[in-house]
């Protein structure tokens, strides 16, 4: 069955500074990822998602996320942090047959220091 | 409708009492979801409906909880002799259908078991 483990339950960064969110996962066939985030008293919603395709993903409000096979990692990657980016960060797998449910990870959460 | 809806938003009750969680998904979504969200723990699945096919209740906790979606539509998630560690919030998510295809989540029912 696949999983996903998020490294780091809280980061914590400057604004204007790199974010870095980690992401490894453990799939028996080639997997589908994804990384959700769920703002303050809002629902998840779609960050990207990785699909077979190009293997550096972008997504919305400028955070990408490189699929590194060899590494199992789906890293999710922001170059400068706003302080609206502040909020909890999931990042889920599913097998690429579709045949199985989609499992997220326990979540990191976000914080951005002025 | 245009969104998941869950209802209700907020239930609280005795310990040892049942409660019925219900969720009405986007119309022609054939992918439905549950997952409880509990702090420290991330999004935990509990079961996936997808077509006319078994549900996947590979991750119900324990046999106190049962779900089912009647007319490939309309789902409900029921516990039964509640207990205090069955507080959380409980997300109902849908899709097109599995794989790739996106979660649309609602915004959840917030139980508290007393």
């Amino acid at each position: 069955a696949q999983s996903v483990t998020q490294l780091g339950s809280h980061v914590s960064v400057s604004e204007g500074a790199l974010v870095l969110l980690r992401c490894n996962y453990s799939s028996s066939v080639p997997p589908y990822l994804f990384w959700y985030v769920q703002y303050p008293n809002q629902g998840l919603q779609l960050l990207l998602k990785y699909t077979s395709a190009a293997t550096l993903v972008k997504g919305i409000n400028d955070f990408e996320a490189e699929f590194k096979k060899s590494e199992t990692s789906f890293h999710l990657t922001k170059p400068s942090a706003h302080m609206s980016d502040a909020a909890e960060y999931f990042c889920a797998v599913t097998e690429g047959s579709g045949n199985t449910p989609l499992v997220f990870g326990k979540g990191t959460r976000l914080s951005v220091i002025a | 409708g245009a969104g998941v809806s869950q209802s209700p938003s907020n239930k609280v009750t005795e310990k040892g009492k049942d409660v019925e969680l219900r969720c009405d998904p986007i119309s022609g979504h054939t992918a439905l979801y549950w997952y409880r969200q509990s702090l420290g723990q991330g999004l935990e699945f509990l079961i996936y409906f997808q077509g006319n096919s078994a549900p996947d209740k590979s991750g119900l906790p324990s046999d106190r909880f049962s779900a089912e979606r009647t007319g490939g539509s309309v789902s409900t998630l029921t516990i039964q002799r509640t207990q205090q560690e069955d507080s959380a919030v409980y997300l109902c998510a849908s899709s097109l259908g599995a794989g790739a295809n996106v979660l649309t989540f609602g915004a959840g029912s917030r139980l508290t078991v007393l």
